[in-house]
């Protein structure tokens, strides 16, 4: 059954640096999202991709953060200068046309720890 | 804007018992909903949706959900758990008519199977 990778499956890194969480949507999905859940609280909508754009964003997703598909297959989010704050787990997930009324699958989660 | 609430952060069941994770949303959309079971250490998992049609719906592992629309619910039941039910438990809404849009989660339901 296809399924959503995402690389790595942990990342530490000091505050200040930059980060890039990669991921590879299932291969006929159209539609690309990235959520974080910080420990202990419930997951958050970061921020929606389709056809080359960003179609949503939530307040989180300030200038720090860009998200980018390079090539056909991956979709990566990328994190300027990190924060303490953004330590937490990020989710990939994706979704087919409209045809599949909105049903996303997601990733097994890259946690990111900001020291 | 959408909203989720689940009253119950925290749900202990004793083995073979059934249970019942609450779910109410708010919407001033018709709204797609979904329960996503998030396992220790690993990623959402879907577990089942409501688009339309039958206001009741099964999912795997034995999960059944029935959509209230009057009281606005969503509830999570299962007639008899097993110990690998363990696990957090997120409902979800999007709101229907817009296509593949972001999900707005519940802060989730820790099941606790107790042997």
């Amino acid at each position: 059954e296809p399924e959503v990778t995402q690389t790595p499956s942990h990342q530490v890194t000091q505050m200040g640096q930059e980060v890039i969480l990669r991921c590879v949507p299932i291969s006929n999905h159209l539609y690309f999202y990235w959520y974080r859940q910080i420990l202990g609280q419930k997951v958050e909508f970061l921020v929606s991709f389709y056809n080359n754009e960003i179609s949503e964003k939530s307040e989180i997703f300030d200038d720090q953060f860009s998200v980018e598909r390079p090539d056909g297959s991956n979709f990566t989010l990328k994190i300027r200068s990190t924060k303490l704050e953004d330590s937490a787990m990020y989710f990939c997930a994706s979704s087919e046309d409209q045809g599949a009324l909105g049903t996303q699958y997601f990733g097994p989660g890259t946690r990111l720890l900001v020291l | 804007a959408q909203s989720v609430t689940q009253l119950d952060s925290q749900v202990p069941v004793f083995e073979e018992a059934p249970v019942e994770l609450r779910c109410n949303y708010s919407s001033s959309v018709s709204v797609y909903l979904f329960w996503y079971v998030q396992y220790p250490n690993q990623g959402l998992q879907l577990l089942l949706k409501y688009l339309s049609g039958s206001t009741l719906v099964k999912g795997i592992n034995g999960f059944e959900a029935e959509f209230n629309k009057s009281q606005t619910s969503f509830h999570l039941r299962k007639p008899s758990v097993h110990i690998s039910d363990t696990a957090e438990y997120f409902c979800a809404v999007t709101r229907s008519n817009f296509g593949n849009e972001k999900l707005t989660f519940g802060t989730g339901t820790r099941l606790t199977i107790i042997p």
